[in-house]
């Protein structure tokens, strides 16, 4: 099972580029990485997913090297609504539901 | 995509009692799932919510104690049974259109055994 490891907390301004990089070495051929914010008292929303090299939406930027161990997190230009907790999936598009391993998650802190 | 409902939003239960949480999506998904989170620390997958068959439960979770029922695509329950203090938790409810992609989640359900 690919398990994921995280940084517990970081601090950023606003303004500033964040990355945040989960580690996940034991990840399989299947495995996707998915990436989520969560609120306090809210449940996980979903940012950017990804399989290798890097993909971009209107929010975010998602670096996977070639090896595929781990995998980073861009947040351009971050704003205080940006302070969350942010969470890696390793997970199987296979349906294998015994591999959707949420990582340690990630306190991100923004201040003005 | 999808919007997650659950019911109840919170709840305070008796050692020994049982809680029954609803999930109701608003469009037909392949995949419902169920997950336990305590305050402060990640989610962790109770089980997978078939849709006219048992539940496919992950490794320290069994049917005796969280029974789940999915009688259609769009809905879902999970009863946690026989409870204490130890299931205090946030229950989340999610839904996915397929294995492995994109999942959306409830507001989750707080619960606190006494």
């Amino acid at each position: 099972l690919a398990k994921t490891t995280q940084p517990i907390s970081m601090d950023s301004y606003e303004g500033q580029e964040v990355n945040i990089t989960c580690s996940h070495n034991n990840i399989a051929t299947n495995d996707y990485i998915t990436w989520y914010q969560q609120f306090p008292s809210q449940g996980p929303r979903f940012i950017i997913q990804g399989y290798k090299t890097k993909v971009t939406n209107e929010v975010a930027s998602l670096f996977i090297p070639a090896d595929r161990k781990s995998s980073t997190l861009s947040l351009p230009r971050v704003s205080l609504s940006d302070t969350a907790v942010y969470y890696c999936l390793v997970g199987d598009r296979g349906g294998a539901t015994n591999k959707l391993i949420f990582g340690t998650g990630t306190l991100l802190a923004v201040q003005p | 995509s999808a919007v997650i409902s659950q019911k109840p939003s919170r709840d305070i239960c008796q050692r020994g009692t049982s809680l029954t949480i609803q999930c109701q999506v608003d469009s037909q998904v392949t995949m419902m799932f169920w997950y336990r989170q305590q305050p402060g620390q990640s989610l962790t997958l109770i089980a997978t919510a078939n849709q006219g068959s048992e539940a496919t439960y992950e490794s320290g979770f069994v049917i005796d104690k969280f029974p789940i029922s999915r009688p259609n695509l769009t809905f879902s329950t999970l009863t946690v049974s026989n409870l204490s203090p130890e299931d205090s938790s946030i229950y989340l409810c999610s839904a996915a259109l397929r294995a492995g992609h994109e999942q959306y989640f409830g507001p989750g359900t707080r619960l606190t055994v006494t």
